[in-house]
């Protein structure tokens, strides 16, 4: 199995510039997670998906923020408009149904907002 | 709120000097923890599941070990491949899909 995909793996965009991420999970896996990463938060979950549907967005930091999974191979998360304070680190994760199933992490993606 | 707290968080160790690192959490009943392994450039990588206090699992030059309050995972005769980010993760059972990560110990092994 390739893993899950991420892509793309660097983005560097202007203030006020819409960015999407994009996400693959590994086939078969039911729940999908957007993470993002920072030196001074760590690991915060933004929002996941059970079957295509989005369960808990209370992570998402703001109406700037949206997530999509319009079927079960792929995901997107957007920001729009960006704002240097979103630079970070942003994992995309997913498992099979199995409440004690680890998480699988693809690669990420860094987004830089200059 | 469940909180996850790592010690150290950084940790410099020679080739073969082995070491613990600490993972204590706060959480309304666990459901698991995790250990995971973070490479430059990577997502975390799975390690372990722990489920219940006095548990242990190891894997190579790792075990990881648990507590009701708190996680071991002791690295014997490290290498300087072993040189990476630990990070904790706990689950709780009011919570069954999220999980809750500690900030990490970064592990430098020098040969």
């Amino acid at each position: 199995d390739a893993g899950v995909i991420q892509s793309p793996r660097h983005e560097v965009t202007e203030m006020g510039q819409e960015v999407t991420l994009r996400c693959k999970p590994i086939s078969g896996h039911d729940y999908l997670f957007w993470y993002r990463q920072t030196m001074m938060r760590g690991l915060e979950l933004l929002i996941y998906f059970n079957n295509n549907v989005p369960i808990d967005d209370s992570g998402m930091p703001e109406d700037r923020f949206s997530a999509k999974m319009p079927n079960a191979s792929f995901s997107t998360l957007k920001i729009q408009p960006s704002e240097p304070r979103d630079s970070a680190v942003y994992f995309c994760a997913s498992r099979p149904t199995g409440g004690r199933s680890p998480l699988h992490f693809g690669n990420g993606t860094r987004l830089t907002v200059t | 709120e469940d909180q996850v707290t790592q010690s150290p968080e950084a940790l410099r160790l020679q080739e073969g000097e082995s070491s613990s690192l600490n993972c204590s959490y706060t959480v309304s009943g666990l459901r698991g923890l995790f250990w995971y392994r973070q490479d430059p450039g990577k997502g975390p990588e799975f390690l372990f599941t722990l489920y219940s206090a006095g548990e242990e699992k190891e894997k190579e030059r790792l075990k990881a070990t648990l507590t009701k309050k708190e996680s071991f995972l002791h690295i014997t005769a490290p290498k300087p491949e072993d040189s990476a980010t630990y990070l904790c993760a706990v689950q709780a059972s009011g919570s069954a899909r999220q999980l809750t990560f500690g900030s990490g110990t970064q592990l430098t092994v020098l040969p």
